[in-house]
């Protein structure tokens, strides 16, 4: 059973770089996308963008200017950094196995609160 | 603003049955890309519910189904339980090959 896993500080000050890594178990990283997605509290989803285990990445328009993803496939794991965050940037961030269609896998999410 | 257009929240009783739409354009559902449903209960992460417009993942029950047409998808859950009371939504990407979500519904069991 295919496991996901994010880690990475809870709390990040304003105009810093939010970053997440997100670990991957029972099975292995290659041949998938792999998405984020965040939810700020009492809101809905919204997709930041996903990486493929090539390298090749696909981002959120909204975002892109400021998402930077990577993957490491040697320790299964793919990361994601948000530059010069503000308090809108504060929500739960899931990792998720991305099927290249739809999400089939997610982590349990964490939660990145922006604050000085 | 969601991409996806999803009625905020949707109601019934026990044993009953109900649906949510999702209303998107010809950039994403209306150019063929599939629709996707997930089922977020309270303090957890979204669970896939329907992929591929209608199919099933392992172990979901038959009470849930989805439908797709056009524009516009259509989750209908029957002989509703009070254990289906949550938050659902649907999901799909689009030709700039961007994820797209809708606003999600709240369903509450009366």
């Amino acid at each position: 059973q295919v496991q996901l896993q994010e880690s990475g500080p809870g709390l990040v000050k304003p105009s810093e770089t939010l970053s997440l890594t997100c670990t991957v178990s029972g099975g292995s990283i290659s041949s998938y996308y792999w998405s984020w997605i965040r939810q700020p509290a009492g809101k809905g989803l919204e997709w930041i963008g996903r990486i493929y285990t090539s390298g090749s990445t696909n981002y959120n328009p909204s975002l892109k200017s400021r998402v930077t993803m990577s993957v490491d496939t040697s320790k299964n794991q793919f990361s994601l950094k948000l530059s010069s965050v503000t308090a809108a940037d504060t929500a739960v961030y899931y990792c998720a196995r991305d099927t290249g269609s739809h999400f089939d896998y997610w982590g349990q999410g964490t939660l990145v609160t922006v604050s000085s | 603003q969601s991409v996806l257009t999803q009625p905020p929240s949707v109601s019934g009783a026990p044993g009953q049955r109900v649906t949510i739409s999702c209303t998107g354009s010809s950039s994403n559902i209306g150019a063929g890309y599939d629709v996707h449903w997930y089922q977020q209960l309270p303090g957890t992460a979204p669970k896939l519910l329907i992929y591929g417009n209608s199919n099933r993942p392992s172990g979901v029950p038959d009470r849930f189904s989805g439908s797709k047409s056009g524009t516009s998808a259509s989750l209908a859950i029957t002989g509703l339980q009070a254990e289906d009371e949550a938050d659902y939504y649907c999901q799909s990407y689009d030709s700039s090959l961007v994820g797209v979500f809708g606003g999600g519904t709240k369903l509450t069991v009366l």
